[in-house]
C-alpha cells in the first residue's frame, strides 16, 4: 500500500499565487487532514474531514481552503500565497472509530517569496 | 481542549545513554495517549501509545506509561543509537476520538551523537 502521498513535495511561490498541494490515500480512511509545521511551533491542525463532502475548520485555517469530493483525496489550497504560509505541510489520515493512528504523507514543503 | 507540555531541546546525547523525554498533559477525563516520531525529511509515525491508566505502551526499545496522578507519559529508552535521532511528539487523544484530532506538543529534538 502506498498509504497517504502528498505532491509536490517542494514548491516555490511569489507572493499573491495560488496553488494546491494534493493528498491522496489508499486506506479508505474517512478522517483526512492538514497540518503545518513550523519551528519551536510544533504541528498546528489547518484543516479537516470526516468523510466525502464534509469539512471544518482546525487551529489555523486562514488562507487556507479545502474539498472533500472523494475519500480518497483531500486537496489543500492556498488562494493567495504569503510568506506567512512558508512551512512544511502534512497530511494525515485515519480509519472511522479508530482513535489515535494517524498515518502522515512524508510532507510538502512551501517556500513564499 | 486539550494541551501538552515536553522539552523542546535541542537534547544531546551519546550512544548507549538512558534517555528520558517528558511529557505533561492537561486534559478533561482520561483520554489515550501517544507518542509520534517524525525521522529527518520524513512525516510523522506512530511509536507508542496507551489507552487507559498505568498501560505501558513500548516499542523500539522505547516505553511510556500512563500516570494519570501525576498527568504525564514520559518516554524512555535505556540504550540510544544513532539511529534513534529524530523528533518526538506527544499527543493526548480527545475523549470519545474528536473530530478535530490529536493535540502535539510543539515536539523534542533528539541528537544522538556516536
Amino acid at each position: 500500500n502506498a498509504g497517504v502521498t502528498q505532491t509536490p513535495k517542494f514548491q516555490v511561490l511569489k507572493t499573491g499565487q495560488s496553488m494546491t498541494l494534493q493528498c491522496a490515500q489508499d486506506m479508505n480512511h474517512e478522517y483526512m487532514s492538514w497540518y503545518r509545521q513550523d519551528p519551536g511551533m510544533g504541528l498546528r491542525l489547518i484543516h479537516y474531514s470526516v468523510g466525502a463532502g464534509i469539512t471544518d475548520q482546525g487551529e489555523v485555517p486562514n488562507g487556507y481552503n479545502v474539498s472533500r469530493s472523494t475519500t480518497e483525496d483531500f486537496p489543500l489550497r492556498l488562494l493567495s500565497a504569503a510568506p506567512s504560509q512558508t512551512s512544511v505541510y502534512f497530511c494525515a489520515s485515519r480509519g472511522q472509530g479508530y482513535t489515535g493512528e494517524l498515518f502522515f504523507g512524508e510532507g510538502s514543503r512551501l517556500t513564499v517569496l | 481542549g486539550n494541551s501538552v507540555t515536553q522539552m523542546e531541546g535541542p537534547v544531546t546525547l551519546s550512544e548507549e545513554a538512558f534517555l528520558t523525554i517528558n511529557c505533561t498533559y492537561t486534559a478533561t477525563g482520561y483520554p489515550s495517549l501517544f507518542w509520534y516520531v517524525q525521522y529527518p525529511g520524513e512525516g510523522l509515525q506512530l511509536l507508542l501509545k496507551a489507552t487507559k491508566a498505568d498501560d505501558k505502551g513500548s516499542n523500539k526499545g522505547f516505553e511510556a506509561t500512563y500516570r494519570k496522578e501525576t498527568t504525564s507519559f514520559h518516554l524512555e529508552k535505556g540504550s540510544v543509537q544513532v539511529s534513534d535521532s529524530a523528533v518526538y511528539f506527544c499527543a493526548p487523544e480527545p475523549l470519545g476520538g474528536g473530530a478535530d484530532g490529536l493535540t502535539f506538543g510543539k515536539g523534542t529534538h533528539l541528537i544522538i551523537q556516536p
